[in-house]
């Protein structure tokens, strides 16, 4: 089955310590994005990455780092967490980074920052 | 920059009456339009989507049209299940800006039987 997939679901943790939310897509989609979503605000991207070794900020990239060494994983590194970064994160991949192609996401991780 | 409005939620229907979620967008160039759908503590999932003006995306009984004259993609479905409760998001994609989705607040609906 096609589908991005993203773990933890849930997690909870304490400021300053180091997590990372790992991002699989089994499509061979080339472009992949980081999301926030947050009540009032709707979804934000934090990173995307073009392809293999290419990747960029967002529109809220504080306090994030991104990798994409594989084609397929995305991992989104939060290397000082601190309770502003409690949200619903999303990963999501399309075919190409054109236009016209649909991201498809994964279920979601819910981050709480203590 | 560019962005999305879509109507005020949340939106209370009974089963089998119309929907109508209204939703414009600002934007340069020739963005594609989407509509996605979350259902509780799942992803977003796309609904539908349209490339260019006069394009009617349509899917699940669901249907938007662009129309860039009014900047709208207004997403309509003639009758409503209790299954079509969720919340329903707006999107426009660019290939400047990093390609990335530009989402409106998104719309609860609720549908009752």
């Amino acid at each position: 089955e096609a589908q991005v997939t993203q773990n933890p679901r849930y997690l909870i943790t304490v400021t300053g310590k180091k997590l990372t939310v790992t991002c699989s897509q089994n499509m061979n989609h080339e472009y992949m994005s980081w999301y926030r979503q947050d009540p009032g605000l709707g979804l934000r991207q934090i990173y995307y990455s073009m392809n293999v070794e290419v990747t960029d900020k967002g529109d809220v990239p504080e306090g994030y780092k991104v990798s994409r060494k594989e084609k397929r994983n995305f991992p989104l590194i939060l290397e000082s967490p601190s309770p502003n970064q409690t949200s619903l994160y999303f990963c999501a991949s399309s075919l190409s980074p054109g236009y016209n192609q649909p991201q498809h996401f994964g279920d979601g991780t819910r981050l709480s920052i203590l | 920059g560019d962005s999305v409005t879509q109507m005020e939620g949340p939106v209370t229907l009974s089963e089998e009456a119309f929907l109508t979620i209204n939703c414009t967008y600002t934007a340069t160039g020739y963005p594609s339009l989407f509509w996605y759908v979350q259902y509780p503590g799942e992803g977003l999932q796309l609904l539908l989507k349209a490339t260019k003006a006069d394009d009617k995306g349509s899917n699940k009984g669901f249907e938007a049209t662009y129309r860039k004259e009014t900047t709208s993609f207004h997403l309509e479905k003639g009758s409503v299940q209790v299954s079509d409760s969720a919340v329903y998001f707006c999107a426009l994609r660019k290939e400047t800006s990093g390609s990335r989705l530009t989402f409106g607040e998104g719309t609860q609906l609720t549908v009752n039987p």
